[in-house]
């Protein structure tokens, strides 16, 4: 069965610090990978998506970048943290291009003080 | 592009009593409906979904109906429990044409003991 992580679950982090969370899918290969965040509001912003190995979509121009060094690993990095990024981000997977359905991690809590 | 409204935003119901949410789309390209679960501190869980040739499916106590030619999709509960309370997202995507949903906004879904 296919099962997705992240790490860490929780994060405080100053202000001007970098960022790396992390996403992993077991269970399948060429999995569509997205990362959203979640603002207090709980509104969902997607943030990027990857349809494979190093292809990335920007969805919202920020100080966040991501990278998908893996088929099944996707990564969330920021050089430097402004307050604003404080949030609830979600890792989320596809199947495949042909599958509707789209599942969540369990998410990261970011906090930057 | 696709334009989600999901109504309402907060939702407070007696245990035992049905609740609806209600969505409305603006692309009549979307085909593919899904329905997810946040409960506090988690990730979104997907609970039921519906595809644009089916006008109701039910899953227990849960159900889901489309009008298509008015754009409005429900989710509809029965028989409400406690642990029904959660933050409810209604999604619209274009199955398989765009890999990314567009969510509504949330309903914050209260159930009185």
């Amino acid at each position: 069965s296919q099962t997705i992580h992240q790490w860490p679950a929780t994060l405080v982090q100053p202000v001007g610090s970098p960022l790396s969370l992390e996403c992993t899918v077991e269970g399948t290969s060429n999995p569509n990978l997205y990362w959203y965040r979640q603002a207090a509001g709980r509104g969902l912003q997607l943030l990027f998506y990857s349809v494979g190995i190093g292809q990335i979509s920007s969805e919202v121009p920020q100080n966040l970048s991501a990278s998908r060094p893996q088929d099944r690993q996707f990564i969330l990095s920021s050089k430097k943290l402004l307050l604003s990024d404080s949030g609830f981000y979600l890792c989320a997977w596809r199947p495949n291009r042909l599958a509707r359905e789209q599942f969540f991690g369990p998410g990261t809590r970011l906090t930057v003080l | 592009g696709e334009n989600v409204e999901q109504h309402p935003s907060t939702l407070s119901v007696q245990e035992g009593d049905s609740a609806v949410i209600k969505c409305t789309y603006s692309d009549s390209a979307s085909n593919y409906f899904p329905w997810y679960k946040q409960e506090l501190g988690k990730g979104p869980q997907l609970i039921i979904d519906i595809r644009s040739n089916v006008g109701e499916k039910k899953d227990q106590r849960i159900a889901v109906t489309l009008n298509k030619t008015a754009k409005h999709f429900s989710l509809h509960i029965t028989e409400t429990q406690p642990e029904d309370s959660a933050v409810y997202f209604c999604a619209a995507s274009n199955y398989p044409g765009s890999y990314i949903p567009t969510f509504g906004r949330g309903t914050s879904l209260i159930v009185h003991p």
